[in-house]
């Protein structure tokens, strides 16, 4: 099935850096998701957005929906331990189905 | 309250068996998502139920593979005759199917097929 291109692959950065992601799509969605992944467990939602060109923060996130509706960034500030895991973007054309990116693994060096 | 969850956890088969994958989705959901997540990749969808009923099995990689719901609540994803293929993570995810309809997903079960 499609994937969304999600990059990059993977980022190794320390403790208080910023992190920035991002997704793009060939065709338009509707809504932009972003997800976060530890071992072993299921995706939790982090933020959605509903509107293109829409910026959304929850907490030390920050995510915008592109204005052509085939992307999406994700960024992260003053990184710390427990935001190691992988984050997955994820599109939605109508309202059901989720179009998942590769996903970025998001490693904190000591 | 409870989140979405799934049985059983990790679960090793031989090939050419069939297997069993169990959903309970969060009460009060109505639309019900299988996805499908290989070593190291995104997510991929398989099958979706409104009520009882599937609009879109457009995922379902070949006809090994069988979904249903009963009572709009449990669902069970059927493998038939498993490949050593089959083998990944398979995720349910429930939404109340109004509203902003977001998924939340269980912490999936593990098949490994040897």
């Amino acid at each position: 099935g499609q994937q969304l291109n999600q990059s990059p692959q993977s980022m190794f950065i320390q403790e208080g850096e910023d992190v920035s992601m991002n997704c793009t799509s060939s065709s338009i969605f509707n809504t932009w998701l972003w997800y976060k992944q530890d071992p072993g467990e299921g995706p939790v939602l982090l933020i959605a957005l509903y509107k293109a060109g829409e910026l959304t923060s929850n907490g030390r996130l920050t995510a915008q929906f592109g204005i052509t509706r085939k992307d999406s960034f994700l960024n992260i500030s003053a990184s710390i331990p427990s935001d190691v895991g992988i984050y997955f973007c994820a599109g939605r054309f109508g309202n059901e189905k989720l179009t998942f990116g590769t996903g970025t693994r998001l490693t904190i060096i000591p | 309250g409870a989140g979405v969850s799934q049985s059983p956890s990790n679960k090793v088969t031989e090939k050419g068996k069939d297997v069993e994958l169990r959903c309970d989705p969060i009460s009060g959901h109505t639309a019900l998502y299988w996805y499908r997540q290989s070593l190291g990749q995104g997510l991929e969808f398989l099958i979706y139920f409104q009520g009882n009923s599937a609009p879109d099995k457009s995922g379902l990689p070949s006809d090994r593979f069988s979904a249903e719901r009963t009572g709009g609540s449990v669902s069970t994803l059927t493998i038939q005759r498993t490949q050593q293929e089959d083998s990944a993570v398979y995720l349910c995810a429930s939404s109340s199917g109004t509203g902003t309809r977001e998924q939340y997903f269980g912490p999936g079960t593990r098949l490994t097929v040897t």
